[in-house]
């Protein structure tokens, strides 16, 4: 079975500090991508990669960059939170970009 | 900007009935794709539909797809408390909407 694992469920942060948020999956996919989730607006794309260094800016890549030095792994960076940034983050990989996409289990992010 | 909206916002039902979910799209697609979150948790991944299919079966689902309406439903037969959940559809850019929270009342 293909798992996704983010480095931490919940997670509190201050208004200012630099976030790092960290997604690995098992399974070699090519595709990783980070979603957050708000109620009501459902699951927004922030950013996707499609191969090791490389990145595309999803819908809200505001506030937010991200890194992927190895294939397996996949990190998101708040450079200095905001509490507008409080919120569900979803890491999903897929074996290619329109497949089935796994997810993990989701960090919560509060700043304070 | 989000492709799938799904349609109604909340549903809630008693165990054994079925219960449908649709999902608008805007532009043209290759294929569509249905999840289900339960509470708190990330998205499992229920069906894929091309857009050559016009309707697709997975044990109690049933996917239908129909690219001149731009829209797909979701049809759960014969509902269980535990399929509680929202459910989300999305397009082949990986985009979701905002989802229909299901509650099913034992």
């Amino acid at each position: 079975d293909v798992k996704v694992t983010q480095s931490s469920r919940y997670l509190v942060k201050r208004t200012g500090e630099k976030v790092f948020l960290e997604c690995v999956q098992d399974m070699d996919h090519e595709n990783m991508f980070w979603y957050r989730q708000d109620p009501g607006l459902g699951l927004r794309l922030i950013y996707f990669s499609y191969d090791v260094k490389m990145k595309e800016k999803g819908d809200i890549p505001e506030g937010y960059s991200v890194s992927r030095e190895k294939k397996e792994r996949f990190s998101l960076i708040l450079e200095s939170a905001s509490t507008n940034q409080t919120s569900m983050y979803l890491c999903a990989s897929s074996l290619r970009s329109w497949t089935e996409q796994f997810f993990g289990p989701g960090t919560r992010l509060t700043v304070l | 900007s989000q492709q799938g909206e799904e349609d109604p916002q909340a549903l809630s039902i008693q165990e054994g009935e079925n219960a449908t979910m649709n999902c608008s799209y805007k532009t043209s697609i290759n294929n569509l794709q249905w999840y289900r979150q339960n509470s708190g948790r990330g998205l499992v991944h229920l069906i894929l539909i091309r857009s050559n299919e016009r309707e697709k079966h997975s044990g109690r689902l049933r996917v239908t797809l129909d690219t001149s309406k731009k829209s797909s439903s979701l049809l759960i037969t014969a509902s269980r408390a535990a399929d509680t959940a929202s459910y989300f559809c999305a397009t082949d850019d990986m985009r979701f909407g905002a989802g229909t929270r299901l509650t099913v009342k034992p």
